[in-house]
């Protein structure tokens, strides 16, 4: 099972938005409404964010959002502050019961 | 609140196994598919595998299809994985995490990580 395909790095100033796509196949994207999104500080566990394509866990702000068009998903994340400076990882359930990681984006706030 | 804690860092020489154990707190431990991620310096997430702490089920990736055991003991509410044939990529920050309340396919809790460095 390949790595899903994400950005390697996107930037944005304070209170502007940005995207990060995810591309898989047929078989884990597009197959399933099972895409999650995983925010990760260096030396911190990731912390989940979105699940099942566009839902939100309690607690994680609304500046956060998902969604998803055929084989891509995205994080949209609106308004951004200094601390969404992380790593973010999609991940997708996959035709053969496992799970597949994106390869993850490091989003830079200016 | 659930916790989940891992054992300590390990250093392995190549070839050999390590064993990283996973006791979880704060909730049924078996009603919940525990997962295993690993992190290798400066990669990305690594999905390695999940068991259904119930049953006893397990999923492995591929990538570590027959190098990787996942078990557990309900009476400990534990987790384990155990990799073989240790090398040198196998160096990694390893993870448990427990699926997520709301979602059978996404992780929700985490532990702390252990680091497992193979040196010779």
């Amino acid at each position: 099972q390949s790595a899903l395909t994400q950005p390697a790095s996107v930037s944005g100033s304070p209170g502007q938005s940005i995207t990060i796509s995810c591309t898989g196949t047929s078989s884990d994207v597009g197959g399933y409404n099972y895409v999650s999104w995983y925010q990760h500080h260096p030396g911190k566990a990731p912390k989940l964010m979105i699940y099942d394509v566009s839902n939100r866990p309690s607690g994680v702000s609304n500046r956060f959002s998902g969604s998803k068009s055929g084989n891509t998903a995205s994080l949209t994340i609106s308004g951004l502050q200094a601390e969404d400076e992380a790593d973010y990882y999609c991940s997708s359930y996959t035709s053969t019961s496992t799970l597949v990681f994106g390869g993850g984006t490091k989003l830079t706030v200016l | 609140q659930v916790q989940l804690v891992q054992s300590g860092a390990e250093v392995k020489q190549p070839g050999a196994s390590v064993k990283v154990s996973c006791k979880a707190s704060g909730y049924t431990f078996i009603s919940y598919t525990m997962h295993w991620v690993r992190q290798a310096p400066g990669q990305r997430l690594e999905w390695m595998g999940w068991i259904n702490a119930g049953n006893g089920d397990t999923k492995y990736s591929q990538k570590f299809q027959g190098r990787v055991t996942i078990t557990r003991d309900t009476s400990a509410s534990t987790a384990y994985m155990e990799l073989s044939s240790l090398r040198s990529e196998d160096t990694a920050v390893y993870y448990c995490a427990r699926r997520s309340t709301s979602s059978w396919y996404s992780v929700g809790y985490w532990g702390q990580g252990t680091l497992v460095t193979v040196s010779s």
